[in-house]
């Protein structure tokens, strides 16, 4: 497509089950990134793909958090035993090449935890 | 490390004025930087970036003022439109990982009255 694409975009969990939430990228795009927004806040960073390579998981805030991109297009991000405070906007970016690239953002997966 | 923010959380302008929208920032080492416009329900849409080697960039009826002696940047709306009702954000690159990740400011809102 032309865009960022992400799925699903509504998902409601019960505490402690595992959710995965899916990005497909632009086509050709070598940089994939995820971000978390809160209601009122601006997106953070969580993590950060380089093709197949995960370069940077700073942002990934416990180890119930685990992202991965195998064969360097589509991406997943998953949740295990999920908490009330995991409830937010889970947004994927793309960008041609690293560094000093523009983000293009996917209309992100709204999780709410029950 | 770097925090972008910004000075206004609501703005408020008739349809037809110019808007302006501020954003400070903190990590002098950022370069690059970058305006997003949020609508409800979506993810963040590019609107414009600049680099630290320009002071200004213009687009079309926007135009992206960068002052790296202050480290404030702004946005600024020519005959602003109830279409640019949203949030906007400003967000800086982070190279405090390895690749660069953008920092986002909490958001401004803006309002077109018709």
């Amino acid at each position: 497509g032309a865009g960022v694409s992400q799925s699903p975009r509504y998902k409601v969990a019960k505490r402690g089950q595992d959710v995965a939430l899916r990005c497909d990228p632009i086509s050709g795009h070598v940089s994939l990134f995820w971000y978390q927004q809160a209601l009122g806040q601006g997106p953070e960073f969580l993590t950060y793909f380089q093709n197949e390579a995960q370069l940077d998981k700073s942002g990934l805030p416990s180890d119930r958090f685990f992202a991965e991109r195998p064969e360097g297009s589509v991406s997943t991000l998953k949740i295990q035993r999920t908490q009330q405070e995991d409830s937010a906007v889970y947004l994927c970016a793309s960008s041609l090449l690293s560094g000093n690239q523009p983000q293009h953002f996917g209309d992100g997966t709204r999780l709410s935890i029950l | 490390g770097e925090s972008v923010g910004l000075h206004l959380p609501t703005l408020s302008v008739q349809e037809g004025d110019n808007s302006i929208i501020n954003c400070a920032y903190s990590n002098s080492a950022s370069d690059y930087f970058i305006w997003y416009k949020q609508e409800s329900g979506k993810g963040p849409q590019f609107i414009i970036d600049i680099r630290s080697n320009m002071d200004k960039r213009q687009g079309q009826r926007v135009t992206v003022l960068l002052n790296k002696t202050v480290k404030h940047l702004s946005l600024q709306i020519a005959a602003t439109q109830p279409g640019d009702s949203a949030v906007y954000f400003c967000a800086g690159m982070n190279y405090g990982g390895s690749q660069g990740n953008l920092i986002f400011g909490k958001g401004t809102k803006l309002s077109v009255k018709p």
